[in-house]
């Protein structure tokens, strides 16, 4: 599975949006991109996945650009409950048929 | 989405002892996953759990430190053996959620003393 690259740490202030990068340079055709989030040392929580078309759900939209080579989470309009370590991975795997490998994250701090 | 119980949520044990932490799940899943989180860092995952047949462990995790079971598809328990503090973290667990994603355990915080 390839390999992600986060910024350590960003901040955001409350009621603005929140724009997460990721860099995933050695994706191949058939990885996915999941966004998981982990609030306060609980168990991960899923946010959302795409393959190469931009998402949204009720929580996020997730942007991929045309090369696959990176993405941004977006989280429009941010709360202090987004505080939280925001992880994005990177698997072969969709569907609930593969592992997940964590990085190191992006801890993201929202600010009132 | 599925739910996933871990238990316990916490212990303190004393080294050379183990620790067996169970997780269920309220519906039937190919596979479950463990994780270590030690402090301050991201999640590595330790073993992949299927059922009827022997976990696949990652590089760096052997089956006499962390045996695992997987007795039917709703239920797995990992154990972590001959503790010392070096294996005070947080363990988790996992198991596809749904259509989309996978479940967590709420977790196992462990202190070793």
């Amino acid at each position: 599975d390839a390999k992600t690259t986060q910024p350590p740490s960003m901040d955001c202030a409350e009621g603005r949006a929140a724009n997460l990068p990721c860099n995933h340079s050695t994706i191949s055709g058939n990885e996915y991109v999941y966004w998981y989030r982990q609030i306060h040392s609980q168990g991960p929580q899923y946010i959302i996945h795409g393959l190469k078309n931009n998402e949204t759900n009720e929580m996020a939209s997730l942007i991929i650009t045309e090369d696959r080579k990176s993405s941004t989470l977006i989280l429009p309009h941010a709360t202090l409950r987004d505080t939280a370590v925001y992880y994005c991975i990177v698997s072969r795997y969709s569907g609930n048929t593969g592992k997940l490998i964590f990085g190191q994250g992006t801890t993201l701090q929202v600010k009132p | 989405s599925a739910v996933i119980s871990q238990k316990p949520s916490r212990d303190i044990c004393q080294r050379g002892t183990s620790l067996t932490i169970q997780c269920q799940v309220d519906s039937q899943v190919t596979m479950m996953f463990w994780y270590r989180q030690q402090p301050g860092q991201s999640l590595t995952l330790i073993a992949t759990a299927n059922q009827g047949s022997e976990a696949t462990y990652e590089s760096g995790f052997v089956i006499d430190k962390f045996p695992i079971s997987r007795p039917n598809l709703t239920f797995s328990t990992l154990t972590v053996s001959n503790l010392s503090p070096e294996d005070s973290s947080i363990y988790l667990c996992s198991a596809p959620g749904g259509p989309y994603g996978y479940t967590f355990g709420s977790g196992t915080r462990l202190t070793v003393v």
